[in-house]
């Protein structure tokens, strides 16, 4: 069974902090991996994704994920958060070829001024 | 830039009713999806489709049916709806389904009374 699991439903922080977002995966072979953001009330937005090569990904506004094979995981990071960063992360999965992705639960994201 | 457009916003319906759900996009994207979000249950795929006219089920298609007549429609039908269901229903579409970079619509919102 292939899944995508977050372990932290919520996580807070202070503008200016920076903030790390967990994701691991079970998948056989090739993987498609990718995070996006669901701001209140919308539909959820691409931020980044990783299929091979670098291991660290660049996305947009300053969000950043790093592939991990030995430790299955795909986390997102962002150095200096702003209060717009407020919003719930869903990390997702796929194999090439495959039938669509699979999301995990989601992290919701809670800046402070 | 394309969007996708889902409609209505909102719906209200009641037990047993049949309600259907509609998705436009104007990407001119082959894949599109439907995927049904709860709270703390992350993204759950109902149905799929690579092309005009066909179907794929995804893991919680029981209760749904969809249909794809046009390129860039795609509805979703809930057959019979159960009483106090509440849940969004997020339509999204892809180039194909190896490219990993869907493009969501804003959402459905569900109750039933």
């Amino acid at each position: 069974t292939q899944t995508v699991s977050q372990s932290d439903a919520h996580v807070t922080v202070f503008e200016g902090d920076s903030v790390e977002l967990r994701c691991n995966y079970s998948y056989g072979g090739s993987i498609y991996l990718s995070w996006y953001i669901q701001h209140h009330g919308r539909g959820l937005q691409f931020l980044l994704k990783y299929y091979s090569g670098n291991p660290v990904v660049q996305g947009v506004n300053g969000f950043e994920a790093e592939f991990s094979k030995s430790d299955s995981s795909f986390h997102l990071r962002k150095a200096s958060v702003h209060w717009s960063d407020s919003a719930v992360y869903f990390c997702a999965a796929s194999s090439p070829g495959g039938r669509a992705l699979i999301f995990g639960t989601g992290t919701t994201v809670s800046v402070s001024p | 830039g394309g969007i996708i457009t889902q409609t209505p916003k909102f719906l209200i319906g009641q037990e047993g009713q049949k309600l259907t759900l509609k998705c436009q996009q104007n990407f001119n994207h082959d894949t599109m999806y439907w995927y049904r979000q709860d709270s703390g249950k992350g993204l759950r795929l109902i149905y799929y489709s690579i092309t005009e006219n066909d179907l794929q089920k995804g893991d919680l298609s029981e209760g749904y049916d969809a249909s794809r007549e046009k390129k860039s429609s795609f509805s979703l039908t809930v057959t019979s709806a159960q009483k106090n269901e509440m849940a969004v229903f997020l339509c999204a579409s892809s180039h194909d389904t190896s490219q990993n970079t869907l493009y969501f619509g804003a959402g459905t919102r569900l109750s039933v009374l």
